[in-house]
């Protein structure tokens, strides 16, 4: 395998339901992060992974539960959602860049995303 | 808050012809990404933009960067069927993150 792989490609889950998405990057990278598309709305950051440290949460509810075991794996656990969580699951990654004293990302490396529904 | 824009969200236009997108933000950044979306599709990179006055080309794409305007551009130049996509851009702030912009979706006709 080669870039970033998600799995499952497709899911479909109730409300009550308690389920995992799984992102694997073979690029050597350090930094992994979660995103959250939804039609018709930009590209919503929800969580980044730097050194397997989380360094953002952005706001995102409780019902989902990131984990990043080490720096090639990051897991998006996910209970009890609600129908407007519905969207394509994307994950990426990228190797941090330290530049005129400053922390950047360099480019990002999405995986093919998980279109999740939840009825 | 930054903020990142994209217009116009969505453009049909015909093969052969040229079009222009553009990308403002609202804080101080220099470094710019443009990224590819086919539909169902993730995302690809097509290019980084590192300091003012950047411009980079791959075939008919042409991407620039001018930071005092906090504004970027992606030139279509003799626009093929196969350019169809959404095209991001996304902003670098000074930590792990980028902020995307709104997304236009292309559509190119014979």
């Amino acid at each position: 395998e080669t870039g970033v792989t998600q799995t499952p490609r497709h899911l479909v889950m109730g409300m009550t339901n308690k389920k995992s998405l799984k992102c694997e990057q073979h690029l050597g990278h350090n930094a992994m992060y979660w995103y959250k598309q939804s039609a018709k709305k930009p590209l919503e950051l929800m969580f980044v992974y730097s050194l397997e440290e989380r360094v953002e949460n952005n706001s995102v509810p409780s019902r989902f539960s990131p984990e990043c075991p080490n720096s090639s794996h990051l897991f998006l656990h996910l209970h009890t959602l609600q129908p407007e969580d519905s969207a394509l699951y994307l994950c990426a990654s990228s190797q941090p860049l330290l530049a005129s004293g400053r922390m950047y990302t360099d480019t990002q490396y999405f995986g093919p995303g998980t279109r999740l529904t939840v009825l | 808050e930054l903020k990142v824009e994209q217009n116009p969200l969505f453009l049909s236009m015909q093969e052969g012809k040229n079009y222009t997108i553009y990308c403002n933000y609202s804080t101080t950044s220099d470094r710019l990404y443009w990224y590819r979306q086919d539909p169902g599709k993730s995302l690809e990179s097509l290019f980084v933009l590192l300091s003012n006055g950047a411009v980079k080309q791959e075939g008919r794409l042409m991407a620039s960067l001018d930071t005092k305007a906090r504004l970027s551009t992606l030139h279509i130049t003799a626009a093929v069927h196969d350019l169809s996509a959404t095209y991001f851009c996304a902003v670098a702030l000074n930590t792990d993150k980028l902020i995307f912009g709104t997304g236009t979706r292309l559509q190119v006709f014979p």
